[in-house]
């Protein structure tokens, strides 16, 4: 078992949609948790960090459930300048990432 | 505004040759990382550095050493380049505890 999995998807959605993407973790010892984007050819970017509590940021809301172990993004009112590979990454010193879901936002 | 500098974007080596991939950054973090990067296989980890003049092997360190004599400077060195590390490089650095800044990348083939 991968310590870190995602869908690899690819997510087609249309503009203005909800997706949600989930991000299963296999260390229960993990403490930093982060989700980030990589659009074609380029480096990842961080998108935000992920907290205890959950946390927004605009359109994007993260959230831990440590109990089932997982993280996840939401992204309300999908916009076309979305379409990008989702990365998780997971751990505490030793950082793991999750090979990516790739989102299409469809006029 | 932070920055992670990778020395080339493209390079070609031929099999064999010894291959300098080049890292900075310009924020004073302590820990560096190489990654590297295939389609299906997401990011792996090859080496990392807590520290100066430390190293700790990732996940798949065979065919791969690194260099750290400055703590903005992390060199990923391939010791006998072959065409299964024909792949996309990834620098990153990061604070204990934070998210990893990356650098633009090296897209490498070995021919």
């Amino acid at each position: 078992r991968k310590e870190v999995e995602q869908d690899p998807g690819p997510f087609n959605v249309p503009e203005g949609a909800t997706v949600a993407f989930n991000c299963t973790y296999s260390n229960s010892a993990s403490q930093s948790f982060f989700w980030y984007r990589q659009d074609c050819r380029k480096e990842p970017k961080l998108l935000m960090s992920v907290y205890s509590s959950g946390n927004e940021d605009g359109r994007f809301t993260a959230q831990l459930n440590r109990a089932s172990q997982y993280i996840s993004l939401l992204i309300r009112d999908s916009k076309l300048s979305d379409s990008a590979t989702y990365l998780c990454v997971v751990g505490h010193n030793d950082m793991r990432f999750g090979a990516g879901t790739r989102l299409t936002v469809k006029p | 505004d932070v920055k992670v500098t990778q020395s080339s974007r493209y390079l070609v080596k031929r099999t064999g040759e010894k291959v300098f991939l080049e890292c900075v950054q310009d924020m004073d973090h302590e820990n560096m990382f190489w990654y590297r990067q295939d389609p299906g296989l997401g990011l792996r980890l090859i080496y990392f550095s807590y520290d100066v003049k430390m190293k700790e092997k990732g996940d798949i360190p065979e065919g791969y050493s690194v260099s750290r004599e400055k703590k903005e400077r992390f060199s990923l060195i391939l010791e006998s380049a072959s065409t299964n590390q024909t792949s996309m490089y990834l620098c990153a650095s990061r604070l204990q505890g934070g998210g990893y800044t990356f650098g633009s990348g090296t897209r490498l083939t070995v021919v």
